[in-house]
């Protein structure tokens, strides 16, 4: 597609649920980025994939969270027995090596 | 640790005032260097971005950035503001070798009053 795509764009779950979100990058685009946005922060950092290296998961913030991406291309963001404070925006990215990020519209995840 | 400052949280200005947003970095080693822009209800689009040559860089809709290296900055500036630059304005560094992870500061709210 022309950008990065984003599912579901909002997601309401109960305390203790698993979820899963969903991003289709730009084709073409060997890195892909996974950032939450929470109010009055800035992005901070999840996990990072680069072509067929493994990926630096070194911003996850505990082991409930995890992430994968098929084929180089699509990836999904799971978040296991969720807790209020994952409610956040999760942003995708991707790009080039060496380029600028791409962002997507991300999910509003609000767990309740 | 690698870090990116901005040091206004909050700026509010008038159409047609100047605009300079600060970002300070904390890297080892060079750096590439960006600002975003995220319009409200928009998602994060790139302003512009720095890898190397000419330390001033224009961006789009008349906005530049000046990386001063011996400063560690790369402050935001536009001559003449407008109601629709109203936004949430993100600096971001690199490393240039690596695994290129993009860190953000804390973003600057600016609200532009017609």
């Amino acid at each position: 597609g022309a950008g990065v795509s984003q599912s579901p764009s909002n997601k309401v779950t109960e305390k203790g649920k698993d979820v899963e979100l969903r991003c289709d990058p730009i084709s073409g685009h060997t890195a892909l980025y996974w950032y939450r946005q929470s109010l009055g922060q800035g992005l901070e950092f999840l996990i990072y994939f680069q072509g067929n290296s493994a990926p630096d998961k070194s911003g996850l913030p505990s082991d409930r969270f995890s992430a994968e991406r098929t084929g180089g291309s699509v990836s999904t963001l799971t978040i296991q027995r969720t807790q209020q404070e994952d409610s956040a925006v999760y942003l995708c990215a991707s790009s080039l090596q060496t380029g600028g990020a791409f962002f997507g519209q991300g999910t509003r995840l609000t767990v309740v | 640790a690698q870090s990116v400052s901005q040091h206004n949280h909050h700026v509010i200005l008038s159409e047609a005032a100047s605009l300079e947003l600060g970002c300070n970095y904390s890297y080892g080693g060079t750096v590439n260097l960006f600002w975003y822009v995220q319009y409200p209800g928009q998602h994060l689009q790139l302003l512009l971005k720095y890898f190397s040559g000419d330390p001033l860089v224009k961006g789009i809709k008349g906005f530049e950035a000046e990386f001063i290296k011996s400063k560690f900055s790369f402050n935001l500036r536009k001559p003449s503001v407008q109601w629709s630059d109203t936004a949430e304005y993100f600096c971001a560094a690199s490393s240039t070798g690596g695994s290129y992870i993009p860190t953000f500061g804390r973003g600057t709210s600016l609200i532009v009053h017609p």
